[in-house]
């Protein structure tokens, strides 16, 4: 149980267009769901934290206009990055915690890797 | 504030033991997780420490000390398959997870 998909699992765009990257709970609700990039050799990094049905909450120096959140249900939260640009280039990792759950492991997702030419 | 430390890198011999420490300073304290990620992979759990002591499973145990801010991740007879990052983050209620900046373990035959 407690499985994260995230879709797609690598995209490569051009500078200046948009990506969306999904994130699922396949077997649990999420009421949060949590957006990481992490640049190489370097750890996670938190970009924004997304509650069903309410505006997420965006780190410190993490431009929300740029980095669009959407969490419109319980198991499906989306990040898109908007006119990207090759230093958006990264690993984008997305995390869930079930809120049905006392533990307050937060469950991974695959990542995605993005690469902006 | 929050401040995890770990160390960088650290290199071990196939078949020996490591030990991976990391001390915090945060601002709450609810529990502390080790995570290991794989190059190009997304972290995988190993372990989640609440109380004080040692919690052993398998080959790897994890040890907290709340007094002293201090955790430590224990490796026993190393393969190969664990050279990888060790990422030490900690749990302070109803908010995500703060991770410190890993430690690459490298073991070498």
């Amino acid at each position: 149980g407690a499985v994260v998909s995230q879709h797609p699992s690598w995209v490569i765009c051009k500078s200046g267009t948009s990506v969306k990257i999904e994130c699922r709970s396949l077997d649990f609700q999420a009421t949060t769901m949590f957006w990481y990039r992490q640049f190489p050799k370097q750890s996670l990094m938190l970009m924004a934290t997304s509650n069903e049905g309410s505006k997420a909450t965006y780190e410190q120096g993490v431009e929300k206009d740029k980095f669009l959140i959407n969490h419109a249900s319980l198991t499906l939260s989306t990040l898109t990055v908007t006119s990207a640009h090759p230093e958006d280039s990264s690993f984008y990792i997305c995390s869930a915690r079930d809120r049905q759950g006392t533990s307050y492991e937060q469950y991974f997702g695959p990542g995605t890797r993005l690469t902006v030419t | 504030g929050q401040n995890i430390d770990q160390p960088t890198e650290m290199t071990a011999t196939e078949g020996a033991i490591v030990q991976i420490n990391c001390t915090y300073q945060t601002s709450g304290f609810n529990g502390l997780f080790w995570y290991q990620q794989h190059a190009g992979e997304a972290p995988t759990f190993l372990s989640y420490n609440v109380l004080d002591g040692l919690e052993e499973k398998g080959r790897f145990s994890s040890f907290l000390s709340r007094s002293k801010g201090y955790s430590y991740l224990l490796l026993k007879e190393l393969q190969m398959k664990d050279s990888a990052s060790y990422l030490c983050a900690v749990f302070s209620g109803n908010t995500p997870l703060v991770f410190g900046k890993g430690t690459r373990l490298s073991v070498i035959a």
